[in-house]
């Protein structure tokens, strides 16, 4: 149980073009998802948090109108890139929180396995 | 949400070696959990050990947590080539999203 995946696995996209990255739980409801960033060697950054029905939070320094997040449903959240750059060339990682407050598992959270962008 | 610290940052073991990587933290937590990130992949969720909890097994695995100290350790007994794989912690107070330090990288060579 507790499976996340990823579509696509990886794209190569041209620069200024928008890509999407599906996140969803396979097995259970997510009403929180996580987005993450990791660069060449180096650890995972939270991009943002993402509830269902509701607008992302994002973290400090990252561009919400770059990074549209979307989660509709409490098994999908979508994440585009748009107008992609080389610079945001990276393995993109999803992750989802199982419930509602107080649930088991809400503590919990489970990571897809990553989506590796190349822009060129 | 707050990020562990892991120590060492590179650690070479023998197969057949046990190894042992700890964590630190700055603030109360609810749980801290362990991950494994193989080359270009996603994570795999290792272990969760609550903040009353001391110890906890899984498989190979053991993980301590002094929740007066704020440190857990992990330690991987009897390595394994298999077992080569970058290793974080993430201390998490409940409810928050989990924030990731540098990781410590495990080589076990055969």
């Amino acid at each position: 149980g507790a499976v996340v995946s990823q579509h696509p696995s990886w794209v190569i996209c041209k620069s200024g073009t928008s890509v999407k990255i599906e996140c969803r739980s396979l097995d259970f409801q997510a009403t929180t998802m996580f987005w993450y960033r990791q660069f060449p060697k180096q650890s995972l950054m939270l991009m943002a948090t993402s509830n269902e029905g509701s607008k992302a939070t994002y973290e400090q320094g990252v561009e919400k109108d770059k990074f549209l997040i979307n989660h509709a449903s409490l098994t999908l959240s979508t994440l585009t890139v748009t107008s992609a750059h080389p610079e945001d060339s990276s393995f993109y990682i999803c992750s989802a929180r199982p419930g509602l407050a107080g649930a088991v598992g809400y503590n919990e959270q489970f990571f897809g396995p990553g989506t590796r962008l190349t822009v060129l | 949400s707050q990020q562990g610290e892991e120590d060492p940052q590179a650690l070479s073991i023998q197969e057949g070696e046990n190894a042992t990587m700890n964590c630190s933290y700055k603030t109360s937590i609810n749980n801290l959990q362990w991950y494994r990130q193989n080359s270009g992949r996603g994570l795999v969720h290792l272990i969760l050990i609550r903040s009353n909890e001391r110890e906890k097994h899984s498989g190979r695995l053991r993980v301590t947590l002094d929740t007066s100290k704020k440190s857990s350790s992990l330690l991987i007994t009897a390595s394994r080539a298999a077992d080569t794989a970058s290793y974080f912690c993430a201390p998490s107070q409940a409810g928050t999203a989990l924030i990731f330090g540098k990781g410590t990288t495990l080589s076990v060579s055969s």
